[in-house]
């Protein structure tokens, strides 16, 4: 059964800081993998998404990479604004036995203070 | 706006009423899910659709039923509401193409 966890839970920073948020996974047969953003009482918003094949992908201030072999992806946010304050989940989607269901870590929570 | 759509945002519920969640999605995709997210727990899958006429049970599907209704719309009902099914709802779907998914804004329901 896959696991995903992200390090750290929680995590504050002062605004300008660039910074690594890691998801890492115990299958690595995996589709792909979906960085989310969620702001307090509201819903999931997409922010990238990496193919199996891909190495990293690239929005604006965000770059996620992936390691198959090793089960990690980070999610590298530069030069972070107060507006970047919310929890961030990764979900993991298999790619074993036609199931499509994506595993969730439980997110990291971010704060950036100014 | 294309997208996922929830009704309704917010449901105050007593025990042993039932109610139905429901959630449409205009992005032509063939899959759909319904999550709870509880503080500590994480999101949870309750049940999916992989396609339109097929339901499964997910990690905690227990006190709920589906009905995948046509191709759009995927409703989550709680026949006998219970205190442990106060939580937020999320109705999400994906075109099962590797494109990612779609969640809906939630609802969040207590149960008195």
């Amino acid at each position: 059964k896959q696991e995903v966890t992200q390090i750290p839970a929680a995590l504050s920073v002062p605004e300008g800081e660039n910074l690594v948020l890691n998801c890492s996974f115990t299958d690595s047969a995996i589709y792909n993998l979906q960085w989310f953003r969620q702001d307090p009482g509201k819903g999931l918003t997409s922010l990238l998404l990496i193919q199996s094949s891909q190495r990293e992908q690239t929005s604006g201030r965000l770059n996620a990479s992936l390691d198959k072999s090793s089960g990690r992806s980070t999610l590298y946010i530069a030069a972070s604004q107060p507006g970047d304050s919310a929890t961030y989940l990764c979900a993991v989607r298999g790619d074993s036995g036609g199931s499509y269901i994506p595993t969730f870590g439980r997110g990291t929570s971010l704060i950036v203070h100014p | 706006n294309a997208g996922v759509t929830q009704t309704p945002k917010f449901q105050v519920l007593k025990t042993g009423q039932s109610m139905t969640l429901q959630c449409a999605q205009d992005m032509n995709h063939n899959s759909m899910y319904w999550y709870r997210q509880d503080p500590g727990m994480g999101l949870r899958l309750i049940y999916y659709s992989a396609s339109e006429g097929t339901t499964d049970k997910g990690e905690v599907p227990n006190g709920y039923n589906v009905s995948r209704l046509n191709k759009r719309e995927f409703s989550l009902r709680l026949e006998s509401a219970a205190p442990s099914q106060t939580s937020v709802y999320f109705c999400a779907s994906s075109d099962g193409s590797g494109y990612g998914y779609t969640f809906g804004s939630g609802t969040r329901l207590t149960v008195v």
